[in-house]
């Protein structure tokens, strides 16, 4: 069965410093693993994705995602944070080898940045 | 190219009634999922339709119910309403493939009184 973990509700950093927020998954397969960020009142937008190749990835806002198959992890990280980019931000995961068509979501988890 | 429009935006509803979320997805996209987002459940996965066919199905009483029509637009429908069905309900379309990114819309909150 697939899962997602993120395990930290809240992450808070200072403008300008570097961010990482975490996620863990596992699926029976290959994984395609994604990153949305949800803003209030709003839908999910697309930030990355992963489906095979390099290990890190680049995408929307400056943000990229480094995959890790041994440590099955896909952390989202940004080299200077914005206090703009304070959002909800969820890790997604599907499995490939069962043709990836559901997709499970994280918890989610709430990113301050602080002026 | 429009995003995923939702209708409505909001919708109050009384306990035992049915209600009728409609969603239309981008141009030629052709796989639409609705997710239900709660503050204490998360997003959770409600059903997939692609080409008018429902693909993949949540764990979600059979109170719930979709389609997806010619067009690609489809409706999600809840019926016997219950106060925990109050949530924002997401719509999202694709292209279809596995590896290809969703696209939502901004979601219907569905208040139950």
């Amino acid at each position: 069965a697939q899962s997602v973990a993120q395990p930290e509700d809240q992450v808070n950093v200072a403008e300008g410093n570097p961010l990482t927020v975490k996620c863990t998954y596992s699926v029976s397969g290959n994984p395609y693993l994604f990153w949305y960020v949800q803003y209030p009142n709003r839908g999910l937008q697309f930030l990355l994705k992963y489906i095979t190749g390099d290990n890190l990835v680049k995408g929307s806002y400056g943000f990229e995602a480094e995959f890790n198959k041994s440590q099955t992890s896909f952390h989202l990280k940004k080299p200077s944070a914005l206090v703009s980019d304070s959002a909800l931000y969820f890790c997604a995961v599907r499995d490939a080898n069962t043709g990836g068509f559901k997709t499970i979501f994280g918890a989610g988890t709430r990113l301050f940045v602080k002026a | 190219k429009a995003g995923v429009t939702q209708t409505p935006r909001y919708l109050i509803k009384t306990r035992g009634q049915q209600v009728t979320l409609s969603c239309s997805p981008i141009s030629g996209h052709r796989s639409v999922s609705w997710y239900q987002q709660t503050p204490g459940q998360g997003l959770q996965f409600l059903f997939e339709y692609f080409s008018e066919t429902q693909r993949n199905k949540g764990n979600f009483p059979g109170r719930f119910s979709g389609r997806q029509f010619s067009n690609s637009r489809s409706e999600m429908n809840v019926s016997t309403l219950e106060l925990g069905d109050s949530a924002l309900y997401l719509c999202a379309s694709s292209t279809g493939g596995g590896d290809q990114p969703q696209h939502f819309g901004d979601g219907t909150r569905l208040s139950i009184l």
